[in-house]
């Protein structure tokens, strides 16, 4: 299996655009989270799916966030309008059920927002 | 909120040694912890995955144990290797979501 896969691995774009990630999950896999990395504040949850539904998006820190899943292979977290506190690694991962199966991640997007 | 606390933030051994990473957490009531490795520029990647009602989990050179009761993991890697340098991420999991710690930055000099 190619693992979950991510793109575009690295965006650049100035404020105001819009910005879209996008993930391909593991096949077979039912769930699908998509986190966001930086130097203060670490890994964080934003959204997760299960089914392609949406189950908790307590993390999408504001309204201009969204994400979507229109099916099992494919997701997209959306920015609009981008702002430079967004600038961050963008991680999608997968699993086979949240609570004993391991989490595989992407290898993620780096979005700068200038 | 779970809080996740990894010591030392960084470490610097020798190629050989054996070293503990540490991982401590707030809110025992965990169904299970992973840990993860993280190359710079990469995802991450699940090394262990200790249930609550273990007490230790091993995969080759690398064994995590697990204190629920008072909210510490630990990994140990046996005999470092130059390629074991990475930064290491532990996360329990509560109420069906993972909390990472901020990591140990990890080098292990030839």
């Amino acid at each position: 299996d190619a693992g979950v896969i991510q793109s575009p691995r690295h965006e650049v774009t100035e404020m105001g655009q819009e910005v879209t990630l996008r993930c391909k999950p593991i096949s077979g896999h039912d769930y699908l989270f998509w986190y966001r990395q930086t130097m203060m504040r670490g890994l964080e949850l934003l959204i997760y799916f299960n089914n392609n539904v949406p189950i908790d998006d307590s993390g999408m820190p504001e309204d201009r966030f969204s994400a979507k899943m229109p099916n099992a292979s494919f997701s997209t977290l959306k920015i609009q309008p981008s702002e430079p506190r967004d600038s961050a690694v963008y991680f999608c991962a997968s699993s086979l059920g949240t609570l004993n199966s391991p989490l595989h991640f992407g290898n993620g997007t780096r979005l700068t927002v200038t | 909120k779970q809080e996740v606390t990894q010591i030392p933030a960084a470490l610097s051994v020798p190629e050989g040694e054996n070293l503990v990473l540490n991982c401590s957490f707030t809110d025992s009531a965990i169904y299970n912890l992973q840990w993860f490795r993280q190359d710079p520029g990469k995802g991450l990647t699940s090394l262990l995955l200790i249930q609550s009602s273990q007490r230790e989990q091993t995969s080759g050179r690398l064994n995590a144990s697990l204190d629920k009761s008072s909210g510490r993991s630990t990994l140990y890697i046996a005999a470092s290797q130059p390629g074991d340098s990475a930064t290491y991420l532990c996360a329990p999991l509560v109420a069906r979501q993972l909390t990472f710690g901020s990591g140990t930055q990890l080098t292990v000099l030839p």
